[in-house]
């Protein structure tokens, strides 16, 4: 069964350090996100992506992040200078259609800032 | 107010029961309404959608009341597998995101 992955599982990172996390989405997936939830907290919608450019983000997507889809295959999230309040669970998704609420998750990177 | 708000639970249940969960939400705008499901440290997975005019899947049954702004998830026959934590989610047609609710917290027991 076809699944999105990502890369690393768990990165720990000194405040004010940047941070690349990365995904390859399920192959013939056109759209992509980013979610992130914070330990005990819910999942929340930071970024989708689609043809080459962002669709859509939060309020919580601001200067300090960047997403890129570099290779047509991989999908990366960067944390331009990283603060105590970013340690949480990432979580890349990809869908098929922008209609259906059907998002396959990949299993998250554990990011911990220091 | 909370987007999509659900009681957090835990509910405890012996293998076998029916359970139900609720789910409110507070945007008239969403149009769309999801179930998922999250095991402890895991990925969200979708459970289900739901529709107008609700729908079953096997031993799950979601319903939406749009008048009520309320969405239900009833589980018939409770496995002891489906212990987890179930994400009420909507999305507006306008939007990409999907918005997510707290979850609610399933422990089925022996």
């Amino acid at each position: 069964e076809p699944e999105v992955t990502q890369t690393p599982s768990h990165q720990v990172t000194q405040m004010g350090q940047e941070v690349i996390l990365r995904c390859v989405p399920i192959s013939n997936h056109l759209y992509f996100y980013w979610y992130r939830q914070i330990l005990g907290q819910k999942v929340e919608f930071l970024v989708s992506f689609y043809n080459n450019e962002i669709s859509e983000k939060s309020e919580i997507f601001d200067d300090q992040f960047s997403v890129e889809r570099p290779d047509g295959s991989n999908f990366t999230l960067k944390i331009r200078s990283t603060k105590l309040e970013d340690s949480a669970m990432y979580f890349c998704a990809s869908g098929l259609t922008s209609v259906l609420g059907e998002l396959f998750f990949g299993e998250g990177s554990r990011l911990t800032v220091l | 107010r909370k987007e999509v708000e659900q009681d957090p639970g835990p509910f405890n249940v012996p293998e076998g029961a029916t359970v139900a969960f609720n789910c409110t939400y507070s945007n008239s705008a969403s149009q769309s309404f999801f179930w998922y499901r999250q095991d402890c440290r895991k990925e969200p997975k979708l459970l289900m959608s739901v529709y107008s005019s609700g729908n079953e899947d096997g031993r799950f049954t979601a319903q939406l009341n749009r008048a009520s702004q309320y969405i239900s998830l009833l589980i018939r026959d409770s496995k002891l597998s489906d212990s987890a934590t179930y994400l009420c989610v909507s999305r507006m047609d306008s939007s990409y995101k999907l918005i997510f609710g707290s979850g609610t917290r399933l422990l089925v027991r022996p």
